[in-house]
């Protein structure tokens, strides 16, 4: 079945940088496009990029521009988000989803199971 | 791009019938029909309920169903059960290659 597994909890200081990864399996890998998706506790759903894992062109919000780098390795089916400058307010689970259209202008399903990222000094 | 706009919380009892919305803009929920539906309980992954407005996945049960209207897209929910109670969130494509969540509604079965 269409699997997402990410990679496991993360801790670190303000100014750092995380890097989360996504494997894929259970399907092409390069033919479906993958998000990423970030939710502060209690708070909403937030859209945070994509990248077309077909080429490796990326799309970020306007708020995360010039701090988020999403990448892919089609070789291991892998799908990366690093988010630098790291700040509290950047304490949060974060999401990957594949998006559910060939067309990548879709829908996101399946959801990773989430990685938890905190900052905190 | 502005979150879209849903109630912050309905509620409803076993049998009944509820629908959530979720408002946004001519860039996003007027211009595509690429709104999209998510169910989340507490501690877990978001899952996809609705798709292109109204498509169920399969597997999704019949009594989710969606529908729009200009600027305003609604989740409609038939025959509350108790496992329904979890938030929802409706996302639109917002154009340029960007999406755009709502704020979520707590569902509540009385």
């Amino acid at each position: 079945q269409v699997q997402l597994v990410q990679s496991g909890t993360e801790v670190r200081k303000p100014g750092a940088s995380v890097k989360v990864s996504c494997k894929a399996s259970g399907y092409s890998f390069s033919s479906y496009a993958i998000h990423w998706i970030r939710q502060a506790p209690g708070q909403r759903l937030e859209w945070m990029g994509w990248i077309d894992t077909g080429n490796g062109n990326t799309k970020y919000s306007q708020k995360f521009q010039g701090r988020v780098t999403i990448t892919r390795d089609t070789s291991a089916s892998t799908a990366c988000m690093e988010l630098s400058s790291l700040r509290s307010e950047d304490t949060a689970v974060y999401y990957c989803a594949r998006d559910g259209s060939r067309s990548g202008y879709g829908w996101f399903d399946p959801w990773g199971q989430g990685t938890l990222v905190t900052v905190s000094s | 791009q502005s979150a879209l706009t849903q109630p912050a919380s309905v509620s409803g009892s076993p049998g009944q019938s509820i629908t959530i919305s979720c408002t946004g803009t001519s860039s996003d929920v007027g211009s595509y029909n690429l709104v999209s539906w998510y169910q989340q309980h507490p501690g877990k992954a978001p899952k996809l309920m609705i798709y292109e407005v109204t498509k169920r996945p399969s597997g999704v049960s019949n009594r989710f169903s969606g529908s729009k209207s200009g600027k305003t897209a609604s989740l409609t929910l038939s025959g509350l059960q108790a496992e329904d109670e979890a938030d929802y969130y409706c996302c639109s494509y917002a154009g340029t290659s960007a999406w755009v969540f709502g704020g979520g509604t707590k569902l509540t079965v009385l």
